[in-house]
């Protein structure tokens, strides 16, 4: 079946500090990859995806590569914000390439960066 | 667009009581999702939909109707509410792999 493991939080760090979220994964077939992140009363938002083995999501400074080898999808940021608190989930979709999206959230991680 | 849009925000039921949480969304996506968020529980899927008409179970789907007559609109039914369904709820939609989150519904079954 289809599952997603996150390091557990809560996270805490001090602005500009360097950040790992770990995240790995089951799946049948080839799933697309990403991370969520949601502010505080909001609901979630697309922070960056990978379709295929070896690609790299990046947005607002944050990174992830997709690592076939090793089941992995770890989301970096090498300084953090105090705007970047929010929870982050990673997420799989074993629907590749087609417009349904079908997704399998890991238990999400919270971060709190502090001034 | 307005995007994906729920309402309403915030709810307060009785055990027993029925209610309708809104969903719809102005991007003409085909697909639509509901899930439930609990704590330390990520989000987990109760419903979906591929299209006007069609619709699926997740992996939460007791105690909820759903049903599919506009591509715009999904709502989610609780018949007869239960503690158990205390959490918050988002409506999705859904292009290209890319999910679009509504604001949540915060619900509250006393």
């Amino acid at each position: 079946g289809n599952s997603v493991t996150q390091m557990e939080g809560p996270v805490t760090l001090s602005e500009e500090a360097f950040l790992t979220i770990n995240c790995t994964y089951t799946a049948t077939g080839y799933p697309s990859l990403f991370w969520y992140v949601q502010y505080p009363g909001e609901g979630l938002q697309l922070l960056l995806k990978a379709t295929k083995a070896d690609d790299k999501g990046s947005n607002k400074g944050f990174e992830a590569t997709y690592r076939k080898e090793t089941t992995s999808f770890h989301l970096e940021k090498g300084s953090v914000q105090v705007s970047d608190s929010a929870v982050y989930f990673c997420a799989l979709d074993d629907d590749r390439g087609s417009t349904l999206g079908r997704l399998y959230f890991g238990r999400g991680t919270q971060l709190t960066v502090w001034p | 667009n307005a995007g994906v849009t729920q309402t309403p925000k915030f709810q307060v039921l009785k055990t027993g009581q029925s209610m309708t949480l809104q969903c719809a969304q102005d991007m003409n996506h085909e697909y639509m999702s509901w899930y439930r968020q609990d704590p330390g529980m990520g989000l987990r899927l109760i419903h979906y939909s591929v299209g006007a008409g069609i619709t699926d179970q997740g992996e939460v789907p007791n105690g909820y109707n759903v049903s599919r007559s506009t591509t715009e609109d999904f709502p989610l039914r609780l018949l007869s509410a239960a503690p158990s369904q205390t959490s918050v709820y988002f409506c999705a939609s859904s292009f290209k792999e890319t999910q679009y989150f509504g604001p949540g519904t915060r619900l509250l079954v006393l």
